[in-house]
């Protein structure tokens, strides 16, 4: 258990819905990043907070938002969802930058089926 | 920008010694880190190497070259758990995140 929470651990829903994906961090963690893993393919980036700021984007369409509040928490928000963004949505947490600080401590994923 | 390079599959026999090789290419680096991630489950922390050498941690070994732009991970006394997608990243000064390759998919057969 890394420690990282997130809620739904699976989603169904329709072409052109609107979900939110949850993440909570580890307990100390400041930094929350969110990855997408379609299948058979690698982790992309999406996106990265730090104690409630965005610090980095990555591949994150138009259509895909997220935030972090105060309670450092943070919220994915996938809209006008399409077919293709059926994948798995990691959340991960550092206590701050990636590198000396520490390594990224992941969630068990949410699994966003679109049909 | 980053370019990594690991080979998309291997195959190998319970408890055997298989080696997984990264190169990467980045503009900056503090460091690599080695992630196992089993099919449909996240991705778990296995090494993080800053200096030239290999690093030993039970099983598995990581080894990193920081002049050649390389690294291996080292598994020994393979079992079948360790079946898994292993995922190199390097780490780049000044990036506030990690660039995962699409990783190394390893099947141990008995």
């Amino acid at each position: 258990d890394s420690g990282v929470t997130q809620t739904p651990k699976h989603l169904i829903t329709a072409t052109g819905q609107r979900v939110t994906l949850r993440c909570s961090p580890r307990s100390g963690d400041l930094s929350v990043y969110w990855y997408q893993q379609s299948l058979d393919q690698g982790l992309q980036f999406l996106i990265q907070y730090y104690n409630g700021e965005e610090r980095a984007k990555g591949n994150i369409l138009e259509r895909f938002s997220a935030q972090q509040f105060p309670d450092l928490h943070s919220e994915l928000n996938l809209s006008s969802l399409e077919l293709g963004d059926s994948a798995l949505y990691f959340c991960a947490s550092s206590v701050d930058w990636t590198g000396r600080q520490g390594e990224q401590y992941f969630g068990p994923g949410t699994r966003l089926t679109v049909t | 920008g980053q370019n990594i390079d690991q080979p998309t599959e291997m195959t190998a026999t319970e408890g055997a010694i298989v080696q997984i090789n990264c190169t990467y290419q980045t503009s900056g680096f503090n460091g690599l880190f080695w992630y196992q991630q089993h099919a449909g489950e996240a991705p778990t922390f296995l090494s993080y190497n800053v200096l030239d050498g290999l690093e030993e941690k039970g099983r598995f070994s990581s080894f990193l070259s920081r002049s050649k732009g390389y690294s291996y991970l080292l598994l020994k006394e393979l079992q079948m758990k360790d079946s898994a997608s292993y995922l190199c990243a390097p780490d780049q000064t000044g990036a506030n995140n990690l660039f995962f390759g699409t990783g190394t998919r390893l099947t141990v057969i008995p």
